[in-house]
């Protein structure tokens, strides 16, 4: 069955730096699309990111451009968020999400448990 | 605010049915048959109820059904059981930059 797990959650200062891993299994990870989604604490989903199954086509939320990369390693069946420029409003549980075709032009099927984030000083 | 509108809430007794709006534009819902459901329940992750405006994964009760009209897609669960107690998102492909887009969410309460 499909499994993604998601990793590198935790408190961060303004302005500094994390990365988000999301290792996936169950399923032929290189044929497929890949979803970012973050929820803030008490609100709704926000869609964050896509890349395409083989990495060269990505699209970010207005919110996070410039300051967020989403890319992906098919050999080691992982996904990455690199997040820089952190902000308050960025503190959120953020979600993997396999999307249903290559491209990336569908809402995810499945999704991870989700990793917090907490942007504190 | 989110690009897709939901109600914040709806109500429902045992055994009865609710709906459940999502308004859009010609843009998202309206224009293409890329709508999802999602089911979450409180500190766990968002559950694919519903895909392609009407199609339910496997392990998905029948009652849970969806349709579109217009810019309008809907959710409907017939025969209510207090476990659909649980907050509902839509979601759509959307031919702006940022690719898909979700609802604001619907809370939904079993009397």
């Amino acid at each position: 069955q499909v499994q993604l797990v998601e990793s590198g959650g935790g408190v961060v200062q303004p302005g500094r730096s994390l990365r988000l891993s999301c290792a996936a299994s169950g399923f032929t990870f290189s044929s497929y699309a890949m979803h970012w989604v973050r929820q803030a604490p008490g609100k709704g989903l926000e869609w964050v990111a896509v890349i395409s199954y083989n990495g060269n086509n990505k699209y970010y939320a207005d919110s996070v451009k410039g300051r967020f990369t989403i890319s992906r390693d098919n050999s080691k069946k992982t996904l990455y968020l690199q997040m820089n420029s952190l902000r308050a409003e960025d503190t959120a549980v953020y979600y993997c999400a396999r999307d249903p075709s290559f491209v990336g032009q569908q809402p995810p099927l499945d999704w991870g448990q989700g990793a917090l984030v907490t942007v504190s000083s | 605010q989110s690009a897709l509108t939901q109600p914040a809430s709806v109500s429902g007794s045992p055994g009865q049915s609710i709906t459940i709006s999502c308004t859009g534009t010609s843009s998202d819902v309206g224009g293409y048959n890329s709508v999802s459901w999602y089911q979450q329940r409180p500190g766990k992750a968002p559950e694919l109820m519903i895909y392609e405006v009407s199609n339910r994964p496997s392990g998905v009760p029948d009652r849970f059904s969806g349709s579109k009209s217009g810019n309008t897609a809907s959710l409907t669960i017939s025969g209510l059981q207090a476990e659909d107690e649980a907050d509902y998102y839509c979601s759509s492909y959307t031919s702006s930059s940022t690719q898909v887009v979700f609802g604001g969410g619907t809370k939904l309460t079993v009397l």
